[in-house]
């Protein structure tokens, strides 16, 4: 079945640690988003990209990157640089403008 | 630019009662319009959308919205609330452009039995 995966379900980093959070996509979108969700409040942009080996900031990319170097494929690196990372985190994609956009299941991060 | 505006951080419905979840909003030009459900700890579902054709859509589980330009609005309701409804519902939209989506900060519905 096509749909996005997000790995792992449940992350766990230390001060000072950069950790990657995975996401892959099989539905041949061309467009990916990575969204921030902190408890009880809304989703807001952290990157996204549109086509490959090309990406852009969102509203909140500061301590975060990415790379888009596969079509079905949009890592995230949280970076020691983001003092406050806990949070849980969804990836989605579509194909084009006016689209519907699909979600992954989310990833939660803690910091320990 | 675009935003969007959910009015109620909490509604609270007693089972079989209508339900009825406000959303406004402000874009440039013609938006997309969605309604997605998220239950807890899961991602984001589609309940419905909007893309300039009927202004009343129907989504999946009795959800429908209706799209009232006059009132820049696109609320949500179903006639008849279930148990599995209890969830946080999010109105989105899609600006022309190469934007990504605005949500909502989105809404808390519990379903009492």
């Amino acid at each position: 079945d096509g749909g996005i995966t997000q790995s792992p379900k449940y992350l766990f980093r230390k001060e000072g640690q950069n950790v990657t959070l995975s996401c892959e996509q099989n539905l041949n979108h061309d467009a990916m988003y990575w969204y921030r969700q902190d408890p009880g409040q809304g989703l807001r942009l952290i990157y996204y990209s549109q086509i490959v080996n090309d990406f852009q900031k969102g509203d909140i990319a500061e301590g975060y990157s990415v790379s888009r170097e596969k079509k079905e494929s949009f890592p995230l690196t949280v970076t020691s640089a983001q003092k406050n990372p806990t949070a849980f985190y969804l990836c989605a994609s579509r194909r084009d403008q006016g689209n519907t956009i699909y979600f992954g299941e989310g990833s939660w991060l803690t910091v320990v | 630019a675009q935003s969007v505006t959910q009015l109620d951080s909490h509604v609270s419905v007693s089972e079989g009662t209508p339900v009825l979840l406000r959303c406004n909003y402000s874009s440039s030009y013609s938006p997309s319009l969605f309604w997605y459900v998220q239950h807890p700890n899961k991602g984001l579902q589609l309940l419905l959308k909007y893309t300039s054709a009927a202004t009343l859509v129907k989504g999946i589980n009795g959800f429908e919205a209706e799209f009232k330009k006059s009132e820049t609005s696109f609320h949500l309701t179903k006639p008849s609330a279930h148990m599995s409804d209890a969830a946080e519902y999010f109105c989105v939209v899609s600006p022309t452009g190469r934007r990504a989506l605005t949500f909502g900060s989105g809404t808390r519905l519990q379903v009492q039995p």
